[in-house]
């Protein structure tokens, strides 16, 4: 069964250093999402991606992040300066239409000392 | 803005019975509201769905229901098994620009034996 795969599972940084999350999306979808989820919390959405654009984002999703398509497989998330408050799971998903059935990769755990 | 309220937050029942997440939800023209479990440390997984055409949906020992009027869901799982024990996450799809899922604050339930 084809599923989202996300780089790293868990990421270490600094404060103030530049993190990308990577993710790789099933193949034939169109639409993609970055959410996160601060530890024993709620899923937050941060931003959704269709056509190579940013279709929409929440407040969360400031300046200080973007994202990117660079190849027809992957899905990057940047966060240039991270915050300690940055400390999350983050969560790639992607769905085929809309609405639709979203499919969560694995997450990538942002740790920020 | 888009908001999804869940209750309870946590929920404990003795195996066998029947559990019961409610959602409400402020956009009156959202029109699809899946389900999510979520184990420990794991990825969200949709468990159910329901688009708003529809008034009932069922699968095996699952079952969501949606009242449009007044803008709720419920999940009901009936028989729970030791293996329910997750935390559930409703969510509303708002419609607009993106599409994306907002999610209420999760429910913890516990199935005792």
């Amino acid at each position: 069964e084809p599923e989202v795969t996300q780089t790293p599972s868990h990421q270490v940084t600094q404060m103030g250093q530049e993190v990308i999350l990577r993710c790789v999306p099933i193949s034939n979808h169109l639409y993609f999402y970055w959410y996160r989820q601060i530890l024993g919390q709620k899923v937050e959405f941060l931003v959704s991606f269709y056509n190579n654009e940013i279709s929409e984002k929440s407040e969360i999703f400031d300046d200080q992040f973007s994202v990117e398509r660079p190849d027809g497989s992957n899905f990057t998330l940047k966060i240039r300066s991270t915050k300690l408050e940055d400390s999350a799971m983050y969560f790639c998903a992607s769905s085929e239409g809309q609405p639709g059935e979203l499919f969560f990769g694995e997450g990538s755990r942002l740790t920020v000392l | 803005g888009e908001n999804v309220e869940q209750h309870p937050s946590t929920l404990s029942v003795q195996e066998g019975d029947s559990a019961v997440i409610k959602c409400t939800y402020s956009d009156s023209a959202s029109n699809y509201f899946p389900w999510y479990k979520q184990e420990l440390g794991k990825r969200p997984q949709l468990i159910i769905d329901i688009r708003s055409n529809v008034g009932e949906k069922k699968d095996q020992r699952i079952a969501v229901t949606l009242n449009k009027t007044a803008k709720h869901f419920s999940l009901h799982i009936t028989e729970t098994q030791p293996e329910d024990s997750a935390v559930y996450f409703c969510a509303a799809r708002f419609t607009g620009g993106g599409n994306k899922l907002t999610f209420g604050t999760g429910t913890q339930l516990k199935v005792e034996l």
